[in-house]
C-alpha cells in the first residue's frame, strides 16, 4: 500500500501565527483527505484534496500529485485549532478506496 | 459527520468478553470501513465492505468479525476481547461514483478499554 509521511511530528504555535503542514506519499493517488482531530477523538474532514487547491475560511490545502505531496495552511492559528491533524490517501491503482493514514502532525497552539 | 453514528460511544470490558460495536450511517453508501487507532498513529483498515454480501478483510482483522446487515448497517465484532485490542474504533461510508469525489466519511469513534 502507499506510504504516507507527514512532517513535522509536532508543532507548537502561539495564536496568531501561521503553520504549514507537509504531507509525502509513495505513489500515485485518487483520493487525498485532510483531518482534524479534536480532543475528544472526532475526526472531522477539513479537505478532499486529491490534487490542485482549496480553501475553506482560515484553511487551505494544495496537493501536487505529481511531485506527491500535498501542503495544509493555517492561517492566523487559533486554540481552537489544536490537535492531530492527519493526511490520508488512497491508491490509484487499486478500486478499494481503502484509505492509508500518516502518523499525523500534533499541533499544539497557545493563547 | 452526523450522517455516520456509532455506538456505543464508549466501552469497558474484560478479556475474553464478546462485544459488538455497531456503525450505521443515513448518507446510501454501499462502501463501508473499520478502523482502529492506537496511540500516536494513524488509523489502520480492519475490515470493509462494497455490499451486503461483500466483506473484505484488512490489514489488522485478526481476532475481529464484521457483519453488513444491511446496506446501512455494519457491525465488528471482537469474539473474545484482549487488552492490546484497546483503542479508539472508527466507522467510515464512502460512494466514489465514477469520476466523481471519494471523500469517506467518519463516524464519531467508539472509545474501547480491555481490561
Amino acid at each position: 500500500g502507499i506510504q504516507v509521511e507527514q512532517s513535522p511530528p509536532d508543532l507548537i504555535l502561539q495564536e496568531g501565527a501561521n503553520s504549514t503542514l507537509r504531507c509525502n506519499f509513495s505513489d500515485s493517488v485518487n483520493n487525498l483527505q485532510w483531518f482534524h482531530q479534536n480532543p475528544w477523538g472526532q475526526l472531522i474532514n477539513l479537505f478532499y484534496i486529491p490534487s490542485g487547491t482549496k480553501q475553506n475560511g482560515r484553511l487551505s490545502a494544495t496537493t501536487v500529485a505529481t511531485e506527491r505531496y500535498s501542503l495544509l495552511y493555517i492561517s492566523s492559528s487559533q486554540t481552537t485549532d489544536s490537535g492531530v491533524y492527519f493526511c490520508a490517501a488512497a491508491d490509484r491503482g487499486s478500486t478499494l478506496g481503502r484509505l492509508y493514514f500518516g502518523r499525523g502532525t500534533q499541533l499544539t497552539v497557545w493563547p | 459527520d452526523a450522517d455516520v453514528t456509532q455506538t456505543p460511544r464508549n466501552r469497558i470490558t474484560k478479556t475474553g468478553k464478546r462485544i459488538m460495536l455497531e456503525c450505521s450511517q443515513t448518507k446510501g453508501h454501499d462502501r463501508m470501513y473499520w478502523y482502529r487507532q492506537d496511540p500516536g498513529l494513524g488509523l489502520r483498515l480492519i475490515y470493509y465492505s462494497f455490499d451486503v454480501k461483500d466483506i473484505n478483510k484488512g490489514e489488522i482483522s485478526d481476532g475481529y468479525s464484521v457483519s453488513r446487515q444491511a446496506q446501512a448497517k455494519f457491525s465488528l465484532s471482537l469474539e473474545s476481547a484482549i487488552p492490546n485490542q484497546t483503542a479508539l474504533y472508527f466507522c467510515a461510508t464512502s460512494d466514489p461514483i465514477a469520476g466523481g469525489p471519494k471523500t469517506q466519511y467518519f463516524g464519531p469513534g467508539t472509545r474501547l478499554l480491555v481490561l
